[in-house]
C-alpha cells in the first residue's frame, strides 16, 4: 500500500522569504502523480502543484516549486517570496497512475504560519 | 479548474434525524466521486467512493447503513448521514475528477454538528 508521510507538522516563515515542506512516500508502482494541495481556514482544498511521475523536470507554478526526486521518493514543495495569503494546512498527496477513478492518498499534513 | 460544488456548507441536526449532503460537478461530468471526513487538524480519511450507477466502495471501518451515498447522475452524488449522533459530528468534504485530467477538485465541504 502507498504512503505519504509529512515529518513537520508545523512550519514558520517570515513574510518574504523561502520555505519548504518536505514529504516522502513509498510506491511500488513507477508511473504515478504527486501533488501539493492548500488547506486554508476556510477548509476549501486548493491545488497548489501536481507532478507526474515520469517527468523529470520539477513542476513550477509561480512562486511555487517542488523538488522531485523519484529514487529518493521525495517530493517537497518550496514556497518562494512567502505571502500572509500562504499561511495554510499544505497536504501532500499520492496517485497512481491509472482513471480518474483512482484515489489519493494523502500526508498528515504541514501547518504554516507567515509571520508578518 | 473545475468546480465542484457541495451543500450544504453547515448543518446542525438533532440526534437521530438524518441529514443529506449534495455533492455536484458544475462543467464537467464524473464517473467517480470521493466522499472524505475530516477531523480538527487532521488530514483527510476517505470514506468511500462513488460510482456512478452502481454501488458505493466503503473503506474499512466505514458502516455504509449509516453513510449512505447515491450517485445517481454524472454530476451529483449525496452522502446521506441516517440517524446521526453527536459522534457523527464532523467535516465531510467531497471531491471529483474530470475523466480527461488527473487532478481532484474538491467542495468546500460540509462542517456537520449533531446536537
Amino acid at each position: 500500500a502507498q504512503t505519504v508521510t509529512q515529518s513537520q507538522p508545523e512550519m514558520s516563515v517570515q513574510e518574504a522569504e523561502t520555505v519548504t515542506l518536505s514529504c516522502t512516500y513509498d510506491t511500488s508502482e513507477s508511473d504515478y502523480y504527486l501533488f501539493w494541495y492548500k488547506q486554508p481556514p476556510s477548509r476549501q482544498m486548493i491545488l497548489v502543484i501536481r507532478q507526474e511521475a515520469y517527468k523529470q523536470q520539477n513542476a513550477t507554478e509561480n512562486r511555487f516549486s517542488v523538488n522531485f526526486q523519484k529514487a529518493a521518493k521525495s517530493f517537497s514543495l518550496k514556497i518562494s517570496d512567502s505571502q500572509l495569503g500562504d499561511a495554510a494546512m499544505y497536504f501532500c498527496a499520492y496517485r497512481p497512475q491509472e482513471t480518474s477513478g483512482s484515489r489519493l492518498t494523502f500526508g498528515e499534513g504541514t501547518q504554516l504560519t507567515v509571520n508578518p | 479548474g473545475a468546480v465542484v460544488s457541495q451543500h450544504p456548507s453547515w448543518v446542525i441536526c438533532k440526534s437521530g434525524t438524518s441529514v443529506k449532503i449534495e455533492c455536484r460537478s458544475l462543467d464537467f461530468q464524473a464517473t467517480t466521486m470521493f466522499w472524505y471526513r475530516q477531523f480538527p487538524k487532521q488530514s483527510l480519511m476517505l470514506m468511500a467512493t462513488s460510482n456512478e450507477g452502481s454501488k458505493a466502495t466503503y473503506e474499512q471501518g466505514v458502516e455504509k447503513d449509516k453513510f449512505l451515498i447515491n450517485h445517481a447522475s454524472l454530476t451529483l452524488s449525496t452522502l446521506t448521514v441516517t440517524s446521526a449522533h453527536p459522534e457523527d459530528s464532523s467535516f465531510y468534504i467531497c471531491s471529483a475528477s474530470p475523466s480527461s485530467m488527473n487532478v481532484q477538485y474538491f467542495g468546500a465541504g460540509t462542517r456537520l454538528s449533531v446536537l
